[in-house]
């Protein structure tokens, strides 16, 4: 079965410093693959995907993932932090026992604390 | 709309008490999700309706969990007999529905803000 692994539960990162967010994934053949943030009160909003093409994807507020196939990973990276980044982020995978893989399976998250 | 609107976005509830909660999909969206999420966890699966069916319902965890689409617009997630353990978030996400193999970024879920549910 499809299943997505956040390693790190809380991490906490200094304004301006540069982030990285771990997502590995298990799935023989090409995932889709997302990242959501999730603030306080909020809805999930997308940051960025994955279908296939170019393994490094871009997406708002700065932010960028790599496909690595080898690894099996598909980290999330920003070069500097803002306070406004603080939130709850969820890797995912389109969970391909369901119809055309649009059902997501989700990891169980990493917060992200952001220090002045 | 422009979003996926989710009522109430609070619900708190006595143990044995039957919830509803609905879902308002952003227009001409086909496809309509219904995930949980409990605290300290990501979102998980319930159930997934394709215009007014229930497409996959893998993801309800007893016979007390159950969702409508009649029109194959709102849905409404219904709650019988709660316990303590069904408080948690629900997550309403909508999107576009692909033909089989050609997933495209016009097919992402986009979600609700969600409706908590406490159960005393």
């Amino acid at each position: 079965a499809q299943s997505v692994t956040q390693p790190d539960i809380h991490i906490t990162v200094s304004e301006g410093a540069s982030l990285e967010l771990r997502c590995n994934y298990s799935y023989g053949a090409t995932p889709y693959l997302f990242w959501y943030v999730q603030s306080p009160g909020q809805g999930l909003q997308l940051l960025l995907k994955y279908f296939s093409g170019d393994t490094l994807v871009q997406g708002i507020k700065g932010f960028e993932a790599e496909f690595k196939r080898s690894q099996s990973s598909f980290n999330l990276r920003k070069p500097s932090v803002h306070w406004s980044d603080a939130a709850e982020y969820f890797c995912a995978v389109g969970d391909l026992t369901k119809e055309a893989g649009t059902a997501l399976i989700f990891g169980k998250g990493t917060t992200l604390s952001v220090s002045s | 709309g422009a979003g996926v609107s989710q009522t109430p976005s609070n619900k708190v509830t006595e143990k044995g008490k039957y919830v509803e909660l609905r879902c308002d999909p952003i227009s001409g969206h086909t496809a309509l999700y219904w995930y949980r999420q409990s605290l300290g966890q990501g979102p998980e699966f319930l159930i997934y309706f394709q215009g007014t069916g229930a497409a996959d319902d893998s993801g309800l965890p007893n016979d007390r969990f159950f969702a409508v689409r009649p029109e194959g617009s709102v849905s409404t997630l219904k709650i019988q007999r709660t316990e303590r353990g069904d408080s948690a978030v629900y997550l309403c996400a909508s999107s576009l529905f692909p033909p089989r193999g050609t997933l495209s970024g016009a097919n992402v879920l986009t979600f609700g803000a969600g409706s908590r549910l406490t159960v005393l």
